[in-house]
């Protein structure tokens, strides 16, 4: 098993310019998660996917979109990327237990380093 | 708005010390607890998973324990070794959303 793979690993972008991340986990999780990371500030929700074919937005989610096209893949799209969208971005999956949308065990891919000049 | 905040933010112990690592939250209505480990410009790797009726789980040479009540976690790491220096992150889950993390602990332990 992959686990939790993105891709691409890093990624340089002019202002403006959109891209897709991608994300695909294969341990038949309901949840997946997108989070950035900046330096001092810990990780920060964007989006998370409680099952498949349902978003919802999380702490920071302004100028991203995010799609779930089936249980394993969920992608981030910045549709015009800006200089403070620099950051680290690490899709999750997890397993939801009940009616719970907290999930257990989160299990995170190895992250995509992104820098908008 | 739950917030986590993990104390200190850097630490360096000399190899074989024993040492605890601190996370308090704001919110005491939490799923779970969870710690991870991070490396450098690596991605996280969970350590230990509290569910809020736990008092504490142990794996290994790590032991975490939890008290909703006070909003506090600690981590235990016996007999550390050089091997452990990472970021170690500390994260609550809530009903609706995802994890709240803190901004982690920068743990070194030298030889």
């Amino acid at each position: 098993n992959a686990g939790v793979t993105q891709t691409p690993k890093f990624q340089v972008l002019k202002t403006g310019q959109s891209m897709t991340l991608q994300c695909a986990q294969d341990m038949n999780h309901n949840s997946m998660y997108w989070y950035r990371q900046d330096p001092g500030m810990g990780l920060r929700l964007i989006y998370y996917s409680a099952s498949e074919g349902t978003t919802d937005k999380g702490e920071v989610p302004n100028g991203y979109n995010v799609s779930r096209l089936n249980k394993r893949e969920f992608s981030l799209r910045l549709e015009s990327a800006a200089p403070s969208q620099t950051s680290v971005y690490f899709c999750a999956s997890g397993r939801t237990s009940g009616g719970a949308r907290a999930s257990d065990t989160q299990y995170f891919g190895p992250g995509t380093r992104l820098t908008v000049l | 708005k739950q917030e986590v905040t993990q104390i200190p933010a850097a630490l360096s112990v000399p190899e074989g010390e024993n040492l605890v690592l601190n996370c308090s939250f704001t919110d005491s209505a939490i799923y779970n607890l969870q710690w991870f480990r991070q490396d450098p410009g690596k991605g996280l790797t969970s350590l230990l998973l509290i569910q809020s009726s736990q008092r504490e789980q142990t794996s290994g040479r790590l032991n975490a324990s939890l008290d909703k009540s006070s909003g506090r976690s600690t981590l235990y790491i016996a007999a550390s070794q050089p091997g452990d220096s990472a970021t170690y992150l500390c994260a609550v889950g809530e009903g609706r959303r995802a994890l709240t993390f803190g901004s982690g602990t920068r743990l070194q332990v030298q030889p």
